[in-house]
């Protein structure tokens, strides 16, 4: 079955930089790929997501870059600010699967310093 | 985007005692709803799938008798947390697709389990 491992578990980084997070995969039937934004105690937020199709996607401060030959994918944003602090999850679906069973990364906390 | 209304948001109970939690699709029917379970600073860890008329298909070192997954029509589901204990102390989370291979998945807000 699919495998998402997620990286860095954790990162600070101070108001205005860039943030990027890396995640991998293992099934090549995987063709689409979200990114979700979870704050303490709250659900899970789309923020963006990019099919196998496509080899980036940009929505304002957020980017998603794929290489499907890798089998990696990345989250970049952009003049982080305070607010973007929260934990962030990529997550797979392989093509194979049925109703979107997503198979989630570890996570990564960032936390964007004023 | 489509609504899933999960509720009780949180609950606190003794050992020993069932909890039910509810999740609702408000404005489309859920052919799949997804159970998740999130330890404190881990990731969502996917118990089962419950599809409607159906039994839940669930994951390996999930028990099937202690968390019982109904999914009666096409906006309910439930997990019921049978003789729960501290251990069963999570965040559970269930998240729905409006129709087969919709990947695009909607979650609920989520429920605090506190077993005393």
């Amino acid at each position: 079955g699919e495998n998402v491992e997620q990286h860095p578990s954790t990162l600070s980084v101070q108001e205005g930089d860039s943030a990027v997070i890396k995640c991998t995969y293992s099934d090549s039937a995987s063709n689409y790929f979200p990114w979700y934004k979870q704050e303490l105690g709250k659900r899970p937020q789309l923020i963006i997501d990019i099919r196998s199709n496509v080899g980036e996607k940009k929505d304002q401060r957020i980017a998603v870059t794929l290489n499907k030959t890798a089998k990696h994918f990345s989250l970049h944003i952009t003049e982080t600010q305070p607010e973007d602090s929260a934990v962030y999850f990529c997550a797979a679906i392989p093509i194979y699967n049925q109703g979107g069973k997503l198979i989630f990364g570890q996570g990564t906390e960032l936390s964007v310093k004023p | 985007g489509a609504v899933v209304s999960q509720h009780p948001s949180r609950v606190i109970c003794k050992s020993g005692t069932s909890v039910k939690i509810e999740c609702r699709s408000l404005d489309f029917q859920a052919t799949t709803m997804f159970w998740y379970r999130q330890f404190p600073k881990q990731s969502l860890m996917l118990m089962a799938t419950s599809n409607e008329g159906s039994k839940a298909t669930y994951e390996q070192g999930v028990e099937k008798d202690k968390f019982l997954i109904n999914h009666a029509s096409l906006t309910l589901s439930t997990l019921t947390v049978t003789s729960a204990h501290p251990e069963d102390s999570s965040f559970y989370i269930c998240s729905a697709g409006e129709k087969v291979k919709n990947e695009k998945l909607f979650f609920g807000s989520g429920t605090q389990l506190s077993v005393l």
